[in-house]
């Protein structure tokens, strides 16, 4: 399953919301549990990713709220609602409903 | 608190092998799903292996028959042998622990270890 995300930067105003998609190949939504098996990952210039969400919608214990993740089938959106600067960062989707595991190519998220 | 600590990385030219470890702690590796996720230079993340709770392992094509995952329970720690190092191996090697779905291949990492860095050149 390729995974697609875009857009591949986007700048942002702070206190402004930022959205990311991400499009997979396939549909990683699995109908006898009716979940999509999607992840989103947040990485810091320097530091390892960092689990923001799965199950595509829930968020990670300690996440702030104002990451929310949406979607189901093959398209998928992370929304930051109100940028910080502390979410500068490369924002990266994961399926995880077939072997091999595959994430998007990363969307880099800047301040205007 | 979960903690992976990984070592082992450094400069091995093409054919070599090298072995990393990750030393973890705060859960024991042995009731864990671990995995290896890479990230070349500037580039994104590809996971690499995983091993289960049960011992079981999994590959991705790309280093099946020249990486292997592997544990020790008294020490805790996690270990990937790679051998017949190719360049496009050169990468930061993330540890991270697996929540695999229904005992299965199939997961995502929540914790990660800082990294360590493998450098395939001649």
């Amino acid at each position: 399953i390729v995974m697609t995300q875009s857009p591949d930067s986007l700048a942002v105003s702070l206190g402004e919301r930022a959205t990311i998609n991400c499009k997979s190949s396939q549909s990683v939504l699995y109908s006898s549990n009716s979940k999509n098996y999607l992840a989103w990952y947040q990485q810091k210039a320097g530091q390892p990713p960092k689990l923001l969400i799965y199950w595509a919608s829930t968020r990670e214990s300690g996440v702030p709220d104002r990451f929310s993740g949406s979607g189901s089938g093959t398209d998928f959106t992370l929304t930051i609602s109100s940028l910080q600067a502390e979410d500068v960062a490369v924002y990266y989707c994961q399926h995880y409903y077939s072997t091999p595991v595959t994430f998007g190519q990363g969307t880099k998220v800047e301040v205007k | 608190e979960v903690q992976l600590v990984e070592s082992g990385g450094g400069l091995v030219q093409p054919g070599g092998s090298l072995r990393l470890s990750c030393e973890v702690s705060g859960v024991t590796v042995s009731s864990n799903y671990m995995t290896w996720v890479r990230q070349a230079p500037g580039k994104g993340l590809e996971w690499v292996s995983v091993i289960y709770s049960d011992g079981y392992t999994y590959n991705v094509d790309s280093v099946k028959g020249r990486f292997t995952l592997s544990r020790d329970n008294s020490k805790n720690t996690l270990y990937l042998q790679m051998k017949s190092l190719r360049v496009e191996d050169t990468a930061v090697y993330y540890c991270a622990r697996y929540i695999a779905v229904a005992n299965s291949a199939l997961g995502y990492m929540d914790v990660w270890g800082k990294g360590t860095t493998v450098t395939v050149s001649s």
